[in-house]
């Protein structure tokens, strides 16, 4: 399967502790997409890459969220001093343009 | 914050009835897009359509839009029991940004 990879699929972690998360996307795909989405609503935008540049990223990403491509492959989501509100389905995405987005299974995030 | 709304928030059909789901969205837009949502393969991109088309097919599916009224609708006809899935549009704005921006969704149930 040459689709997208996210990993973990689970973390649980307790509040104030680090997480990082990696995206493996399709691999001729130079756009790069983070995005959250909790029970019961859409996906929302977090940040996008092209190759290794972070071109764009929301408001919704806090000082404690910061995400990285280097070389403009794999990603990484990394979380500090994660907060219950942080509980979530994080999804990666990857596009060679600017139009159909192939998401990832996801990485379901719990912090008790 | 989402960008589109969602009509109706769940559908319940019988196998053979057709789908409607609408959605509304705020600002101009490049195109819009519908994606699937289930437990077993996460998102998939089901259509595209650009703003300066007003009606699509693919296979079971249509999609119009009507950019004057800013809103959009798919159809399924012919629902199967595996159409069985949250329904999400997604909007593009395309200004300087790859970004999606994403529905509530409609959860839709149809009954074998």
């Amino acid at each position: 399967d040459t689709g997208v990879s996210q990993n973990p699929r689970h973390k649980i972690t307790k509040r104030g502790q680090n997480v990082t998360f990696r995206c493996d996307p399709i691999s001729e795909h130079n756009r790069l997409y983070w995005y959250r989405q909790t029970l019961g609503q859409g996906p929302e935008f977090l940040t996008y890459f092209q190759n290794e540049a972070q071109l764009e990223k929301s408001r919704l990403l806090s000082d404690r969220f910061s995400a990285e491509r280097p070389k403009g492959s794999f990603s990484t989501l990394e979380i500090q001093r994660t907060e219950q509100g942080d509980s979530a389905m994080y999804l990666c995405a990857s596009s060679w343009d600017a139009y159909e987005q192939y998401f990832g299974p996801g990485t379901r995030l719990t912090v008790t | 914050s989402q960008q589109g709304e969602e009509d109706p928030q769940a559908l319940s059909i019988q196998e053979g009835e057709n789908a409607t789901m609408n959605c509304s969205y705020k600002t101009s837009i490049n195109n819009l897009q519908w994606y699937r949502q289930n437990s077993g393969r996460g998102l998939v991109h089901l259509i595209l359509i650009r703003s300066n088309e007003r009606e699509k097919h693919s296979g079971r599916l249509r999609v119009t839009l009507d950019t004057s009224k800013k809103s959009s609708s798919l159809l399924i006809t012919a629902s199967r029991a595996a159409d069985t899935a949250s329904y999400f549009c997604a909007t593009a704005t395309g200004y300087n940004t790859d970004k999606l921006i994403f529905g509530t969704g409609t959860r839709l149930q149809v009954f074998p």
